[in-house]
């Protein structure tokens, strides 16, 4: 089956803009979990989305926000950009259950200048 | 955030020589799992487990579920070149569906 697929795979953008990320989950997977990964700080939990709804949610800012869609895609947002956004945001697909193992996406390299 | 203790942080070995790493936790787990990430891609997974004091065999792969539940190791028998790349493992606690991830460890093999 086809795996996670995340686009895009690159985006520079200026400080202060927003940005969407969007995450095609695993076929009959219903959880998208998404991640922050930096080289100091290595993989750190933004939020999980089960079934449309935000199930868990890690120690971000306000400005980081999701959603997901009744087809279970689910979009990242961040809003004013800051340069320590700059990171790769992972996403996650499982199918929602205690128990389950997580498969990745290939990640999107946000650049902000 | 909470992450888990990763061991080492990073090693150079021979081709050919057995490796090992590990992950603590101050917590109790309920699932540990052990990803690989080459550069400019996503983590894949490979070995999961489910059980305390489980041994689970992937290839030259071996990890185990430690008896207290709060640790996890990963061997790599016979490295080989393709074996380079940042090795995290993952902890699920009990009545949660997020995984933390530990820091990672960083594999270099010397041809």
């Amino acid at each position: 089956k086809a795996g996670v697929t995340q686009t895009p795979r690159y985006l520079i953008k200026t400080r202060g803009q927003q940005v969407t990320l969007s995450c095609s989950p695993i076929s009959g997977h219903r959880s998208v979990s998404w991640y922050q990964q930096t080289p100091g700080q290595g993989l750190q939990f933004l939020f999980e989305y089960f079934s449309e709804t935000q199930r868990n949610k890690g120690n971000f800012p306000g400005r980081f926000s999701g959603r997901q869609f009744s087809n279970s895609r689910s979009e990242m947002n961040v809003s004013t950009l800051e340069l320590g956004d700059s990171a790769l945001y992972l996403c996650a697909s499982s199918s929602g259950g205690v128990e389950t193992s997580y498969t990745f996406g290939s990640g999107t390299r946000l650049t902000v200048v | 955030g909470q992450q888990l203790n990763q061991s080492p942080q990073s090693m150079f070995i021979q081709e050919g020589e057995d490796v090992s790493m590990n992950c603590t936790s101050s917590s109790i787990f309920n699932t540990w799992l052990w990803y690989k990430q080459d550069p400019g891609e996503g983590p894949v997974l490979l070995i999961a487990l489910y059980k305390a004091g489980e041994l689970t065999s992937n290839g030259r792969l071996t990890a185990q579920f430690g008896i207290t539940r709060k640790d996890s190791f990963l061997n790599i028998s016979a490295s080989i070149p393709s074996d380079v790349g940042i090795y995290f493992c993952a902890g699920q606690a009990s009545g949660t569906y997020k995984y933390i991830f530990g820091t990672g460890t960083r594999l270099k093999v010397l041809a």
